[in-house]
């Protein structure tokens, strides 16, 4: 059994469009993240929700917006999808103070064309 | 806000050698957590190994091991007798203690580690 799962693993789209990636985990844990690694490979996180709540919300645009129908579940839905967007996303799970770390999805490459 | 710092862009070491990663990490918490995690080319990110700012052993997990120096911020990654599979790309990561669990990593930008066989 996959312990986070995204879906789609690649999406292209063209710019104006909207999407939305899914996340799922089955470990129980009680926080989940998306991070978006860049074309430099530099990861950096983007939303954090705990118990259904919004607790870090770095610099991002507002056309990005987590979605999270129940402790389990994340979804990451981009308005008016841009050139720049284009990156991996990453969904990630921790359980508590994330002591024995963070677990990852497999990402999803967007391509914005 | 926290900051880590990877100096090494890519290194190169033939199969069997020992490597050695650099990492070195600002924060002003006296508790936090530290990681390394690794990017093989299939793109997950796979936990190697981790270490407790409050514990002064180093953490080993098999061919892994770290040298964590608190006073000099520095966490770097030792990995013995390398193998073809360890070619990825390896970043490190801090998270401070506090935050309720809510808090995400704050990642250094990679070393490319390509082992040669």
């Amino acid at each position: 059994d996959t312990a986070v799962s995204q879906t789609p693993k690649y999406l292209v789209t063209q710019m104006g469009n909207d999407k939305s990636i899914k996340c799922e985990q089955n470990l129980g844990h009680d926080t989940m993240y998306w991070y978006k690694q860049d074309s430099k490979k530099f990861l950096k996180i983007m939303f954090s929700y705990n118990n259904k709540e919004l607790i870090i919300n770095e610099t991002v645009p507002n056309r990005f917006s987590p979605k999270s129908p129940d402790k389990a579940h994340l979804n990451l839905h981009i308005n008016s999808l841009e050139l720049g967007d284009s990156a991996v996303y990453f969904c990630a799970s921790s359980q508590g103070t994330a002591v024995y770390g963070y677990t990852f999805g497999s990402g999803t490459r967007l391509t914005v064309v | 806000a926290q900051t880590v710092t990877q100096s090494q862009p890519e290194m190169s070491v033939q199969e069997a050698e020992t490597v050695t990663l650099s990492c070195t990490y600002d924060t002003s918490e006296n508790n936090y957590y530290l990681f390394w995690y690794k990017q093989p080319p299939s793109r997950q990110m796979i936990l190697v190994i981790r270490q407790e700012a409050y514990k002064q052993q180093n953490a080993t997990e098999n061919r892994f091991s770290v040298n964590f120096q608190k006073a000099a911020k520095s966490f770097s990654l030792k990995i013995s007798d390398s193998q073809l599979g360890d070619t990825a790309m390896y970043f490190c990561a801090h998270r401070d203690f506090g935050g309720g669990g809510a808090d995400g990593l704050t990642f250094g930008k990679g070393t490319h580690l390509i082992i040669q066989p």
